[in-house]
């Protein structure tokens, strides 16, 4: 079954920079976009970036564009996000998930990674 | 830009159907979808499309779009049910999503 493992999250200070990972299994990876989704403590859902299957597309939320970049590695079944410039409004929980371009639906969700930015 | 606005709370008592309305402009026109997040876990795809329940999904869960608003529609909540309730569009290539809706069976 589809399987999505985000690691890497922290705490880092205001201006700092963090990478987190995820690691997909269960599906062939190189056959679908995937997207960063991240929800702020008590708050709802905010779409921040999404890659295509070779990674020719690219996009982002604004609120990010400029500081955040996103990239994967097909040949290890990985989604990373570079975090740069880090706000203390970046703190969140940051979901891996599979978006599935056919049916426009975010199908599968990772458990998601704590990014805690504070001094 | 484009906002949904979804029903900060609604209750249903046990047995009964529960709906989560969405709305948008024209969101008729556009295919919605709906995430379920219970407390503590990441959220879990149960409509999309507007009205296509993925495998594994009960079919107490239903779906339809028209005009502006979409609704979500639980049959015979149960207290499994609870949790918050996200619809989703895509615009421009950009995910938008409700301000979420959470769902108390009492």
């Amino acid at each position: 079954q589809v399987h999505l493992v985000e690691s890497g999250g922290q705490l880092v200070k205001p201006g700092g920079s963090l990478r987190v990972s995820c690691e997909a299994s269960g599906f062939t990876f190189s056959d679908y976009y995937m997207s960063w989704i991240r929800q702020a403590p008590g708050k709802g859902l905010e779409w921040i970036s999404h890659i295509s299957e070779s990674s020719t597309n690219i996009f982002y939320a604004d609120s990010v564009k400029g500081r955040f970049t996103v990239s994967r590695d097909n040949a290890k079944n990985s989604l990373y996000l570079q975090m740069n410039s880090l706000r203390a409004e970046d703190t969140a929980v940051y979901f891996c998930v599979r978006l599935d371009i056919v049916t426009t639906a975010l199908d599968f969700w990772g458990q998601g990674t704590l990014v805690t930015v504070s001094s | 830009s484009y906002e949904l606005t979804q029903p900060l709370s609604v209750s249903v008592a046990p047995g009964q159907t529960a709906t989560i309305t969405c709305d948008g402009d024209n969101l008729g026109g556009k295919h919605v979808h709906w995430s379920q997040q219970k407390p503590g876990q990441a959220p879990v795809l149960i409509i999309y499309r507007d009205n296509i329940r993925p495998s594994g999904i009960p079919e107490r869960f239903s779906g339809s779009n028209s005009g502006n608003t979409a609704t979500l529609t639980i049959t015979r909540a149960h207290a499994g049910d609870e949790g918050d309730y996200y619809c989703q569009v895509w615009i421009s290539a950009t995910a938008v999503f409700g301000g979420g809706t959470k769902l108390t069976v009492l």
